[in-house]
Parts: structure tokens; C-alpha cells; sequence
């Protein structure tokens, strides 16, 4: 069973702090996202990485992708209440089924 | 955007009534739909894969009795939940991906259950 473990698994910070979670596997994706969830809405896709080694910024936001393709990072510079929610990575399988991450729950203070 | 939208959007039932959610690709064509189940402060948990015009695949665990799934077209794939327990309460997501890419999904926003 391919399983991908996020950490923290909570985290509660004060606004124009940084923060990285990360998300780690024993088993090799094709690819890999990052979402975020508000309460009561569903996923919202923030980006896809596909090689290993690969490094996108969305704004305050890096996304890194392992060289051997079973881990990422997310890392949020100056975070801000607006980044509240539920965080996800969900990793592209063989069978081309994402699995998804045990999730991070962020929460800004202002 | 590619728009996938959920009907309905919160249910009520009793235990042991059925209850069916779609899911629709609103402006394109989806080869594969995916079925998640979310409880609450947990992340999402893929039940099926439903393909148009075949059998959809269950992941371990997810009974495929209880939980029928019927891709009938492109655009459209339904979930019943068949005698619903309060055990089955939960936030149900679909995705759906287009044509031109195996890697995209698009999420729908999802239908909350509670059954009493």
C-alpha cells in the first residue's frame, strides 16, 4: 500500500512567520500535488510537480520535489491568515490514481 | 476553467434509505472519474475509479454493494450510498479528468451525508 505521510500533522503560527511542510513516501510518484481545503469545500489545486529535483513558486509559495521523486516540501514565506486550511499532496500512482497525503492543518493567527 | 460540479451539496436521510450524489464535468469530457470519502479533520480517501461505459475498479476496503457507482456518460458519474448507516456519514469529493491529460484532476466540491 503506497502511503504518503505529511508532517506536521498541525501546525498554528503567527502571521509573516514561515513554515514547510513536508511530505514524505517509500514509494516513487510520477508526479505530485499540493492542494489546499477549506472546510467544507473541496481541493483546490495549488501545483504539479513532475521531476525529481524540480522547485515551482506560486508567490510566497516553493514546491519541491524530491530527486528520487518520493518526497516535497511546501514552503510558505511570510505566511498570512488567508493561508488557513488544509493542506494536501496527493501523489500520481502507476495505475494513474492519486493517492493522498495524511494532510496538514494550518492555521495563521493575526 | 474546467468546472466539476456535485449534486446535492448536503444530505439528510435515515438509516437504511439510499442515497445518490452526482458528479458532472460541466465543460468538458472526463475519461475517469475518481470517488474520495473525507471524515471529518482527515484527509481524502479514494474509494473507486469509475470509467465510462465499464465496471468501476474499488480500492481495498470500499464495498462495492454498498457503494454503486454507474459512469453513463462523459460527464456524468453517480455514487448511491445503499442502506445508508450513520457510520456512512461523511464528505463525499469526486474528480473528474479531461481527455488531454491522465495527470490533471478536477475536484468537485463535494457533497456532505449525514444520516441519522
Amino acid at each position: 500500500t503506497q502511503l504518503l505521510e505529511q508532517s506536521p500533522q498541525f501546525l498554528s503560527i503567527q502571521e509573516g512567520e514561515n513554515l514547510t511542510v513536508y511530505c514524505n513516501s517509500s514509494s516513487v510518484f510520477s508526479s505530485l500535488q499540493w492542494y489546499r481545503q477549506e472546510p467544507g469545500e473541496g481541493p483546490v489545486l495549488l501545483v504539479t510537480v513532475v521531476t525529481g529535483g524540480e522547485v515551482k513558486k506560486l508567490k510566497r509559495l516553493t514546491f519541491q520535489f524530491g530527486d528520487a521523486r518520493k518526497d516535497s516540501s511546501l514552503h510558505i514565506t511570510a505566511a498570512q491568515p488567508g493561508d488557513t486550511g488544509l493542506y494536501l499532496c496527493a501523489g500520481l500512482t502507476g495505475t494513474y490514481k492519486y493517492i493522498f497525503g495524511t494532510g496538514t492543518r494550518l492555521k495563521v493567527l493575526a | 476553467g474546467a468546472v466539476v460540479s456535485q449534486h446535492p451539496s448536503r444530505v439528510i436521510c435515515k438509516s437504511g434509505t439510499s442515497v445518490k450524489i452526482e458528479c458532472r464535468s460541466l465543460d468538458f469530457q472526463a475519461t475517469t472519474m475518481f470517488w474520495y470519502r473525507q471524515f471529518p479533520k482527515q484527509s481524502l480517501m479514494l474509494m473507486a475509479t469509475s470509467n465510462e461505459g465499464s465496471k468501476a475498479t474499488y480500492e481495498q476496503g470500499v464495498e462495492k454493494d454498498k457503494f454503486l457507482i454507474n459512469h453513463a456518460s462523459l460527464t456524468l458519474s453517480t455514487l448511491t450510498v445503499t442502506s445508508a448507516h450513520p457510520e456512512d456519514s461523511s464528505f463525499y469529493i469526486c474528480s473528474a479528468n479531461p481527455w488531454e491529460g491522465l495527470e490533471t484532476q478536477y475536484f468537485g466540491p463535494g457533497t456532505r451525508l449525514l444520516v441519522l
